[in-house]
């Protein structure tokens, strides 16, 4: 089976500007969940998104949202971006049900300058 | 709440020599333990889990962590390390539920020396 896909692998982007991230988990897998990756805040939960619909949030500002797609594909949006969201973002995939574990995307690599 | 303490940011070993990176957890539940490995540039790759069961579980690249209750502790070990193994290792906790947020260890740096 293939893996999650995330894209693009790089992005630069100017302060104030809006940013969409884009995950495609594996095939199979419903659930969903996106994290920031920063070497002063660590790895933190953003989101998971379930069958279309948001069943966690973590504690992010509403600058971040994100949906799903039927097809379980995900995309993540920040908006008005600032020079403290340039981080690493990991998308995350786990088949559902009592399965637990997640299965990580090698990641957006985003740039606020 | 929940946490994860990993002792030690950075652990160096020889070639050939045991790797020991700590981890505790606080949790009123016993909740799910993983360990993820993580390369330079890339993402988080699963080295073993912990869900109900052995409490001694076994993962890949011969890496294997025993989940001790009493002591609310998952350390993860190896009898011989490799030079490939040197990568940053991350701990993490979910509690059982329908939710699957991970909670993360801030992460051990192990650097393998020849």
């Amino acid at each position: 089976k293939a893996g999650v896909t995330q894209t693009p692998r790089y992005l630069i982007k100017t302060r104030g500007q809006q940013v969409t991230l884009s995950c495609s988990p594996i095939s199979g897998h419903r659930s969903v969940s996106w994290y920031q990756q920063t070497p002063g805040q660590g790895l933190q939960f953003l989101f998971e998104y379930f069958s279309e619909t948001q069943r966690n949030k973590g504690n992010f500002p509403g600058r971040f949202s994100g949906r799903q797609f039927s097809n379980s594909r995900s995309e993540m949006n920040v908006s008005t971006l600032e020079l403290g969201d340039s981080a690493l973002y990991l998308c995350a995939s786990s088949p559902g049900g009592v399965v637990y574990e997640q299965y990580f995307g090698p990641g957006t690599r985003l740039t606020v300058t | 709440a929940q946490s994860v303490t990993q002792l030690g940011s950075h652990v160096s070993v020889s070639e050939g020599a045991l790797v020991l990176l700590r981890c505790n957890y606080s949790s009123s539940v016993p909740p799910y333990l993983f360990w993820y490995v993580q390369y330079p540039n890339q993402g988080l790759q699963l080295l073993l889990k912990y869900t109900t069961g052995a409490t001694l579980v076994k993962g890949i690249n011969g890496f294997e962590a025993e989940f001790k209750k009493s002591e609310t502790s998952f350390h993860l070990t190896k009898p011989s390390a490799h030079m490939s193994d040197a990568a940053e290792y991350f701990c993490a906790v979910i509690l059982s539920g329908s939710a699957r947020q991970l909670t993360f260890g801030s992460g051990t740096q192990l650097t393998v020396l020849p």
